[in-house]
């Protein structure tokens, strides 16, 4: 069972509007959260991580927010640039890693 | 859902030694999977592409000698690491696309194996 989901397989934003790319898991032992960025044909980009004793982590344009009690974690992108289209992968671990199905990113000039 | 595990998740070997990782795709069929290397806070590294009955892809600077592929079965690869040295020491993790309708669906992911050569 998929202990990481993404459960938007796509989104689509306009240029200059904030996206944002959510990721639920179920192991409340996992420590470690990450998101990357993947484009065609390339292995997935590391972008931002985020440890458990943290709620929120900043990164430029990228925000990473934690919810523990939900175990919820989400990625903002603000302000949106059709660069960032891509897939983005949430991860999980613990002792292992255990990565989301991706969610596809369109941002429309 | 579809799921890839790993096989073994840890394994701690000496140096000199080979190690095989088993990548299973456990109920779908796979007829491309990947093979990453993942470092501390760093992208996932692509070493290779591994086809169903055919070589695998390495990407520049992956020493196929080393890090030896095979995709015996539309369900399973193997990545061995040759003769271990501790440089070696990562995590590595593969990844399999499933075909659907005809279609190529989505890459799914394995827990990862973590390599500790002494």
């Amino acid at each position: 069972d998929q202990q990481v989901k993404q459960n938007s397989p796509s989104l689509s934003v306009q240029e200059g509007r904030i996206s944002i790319l959510n990721c639920d898991y179920t192991n409340s032992m996992f420590d470690y959260f990450l998101w990357y960025k993947k484009y065609p044909a390339e292995g997935p980009t590391f972008l931002i991580s985020i440890s458990s004793i943290k709620d929120k982590n900043e990164d430029g344009r990228f925000t990473v927010f934690l919810n523990k009690s939900a175990k919820h974690l989400s990625l903002h992108i603000v302000p949106s640039q059709p660069g960032d289209s891509a897939v983005y992968f949430c991860a999980a671990s613990g002792n292992q890693f255990y990565f989301g199905t991706g969610t596809s990113l369109t941002v429309i000039p | 859902g579809a799921v890839v595990s790993q096989h073994p998740s840890w394994v701690i070997c000496k140096s000199g030694t080979s190690v095989k990782i088993e990548c299973r795709s456990l109920d779908f069929q796979a007829t491309t999977m990947f093979w990453y290397r993942q470092f501390p806070k760093q992208s996932l590294m692509l070493m290779a592409t591994s086809n169903e009955g055919s070589k695998a892809t390495y990407e520049q600077g992956v020493e196929k000698d080393k890090f030896l592929i095979n995709h015996a079965s539309l369900t399973l690869s193997t990545l061995t690491v040759t003769s271990a040295h501790p440089e070696d020491s990562s995590f590595y993790i593969c990844s399999a696309m499933r075909q659907w309708g005809g279609r190529t669906d989505t890459q799914y992911f394995g827990p990862g194996t973590r390599l500790t050569v002494l």
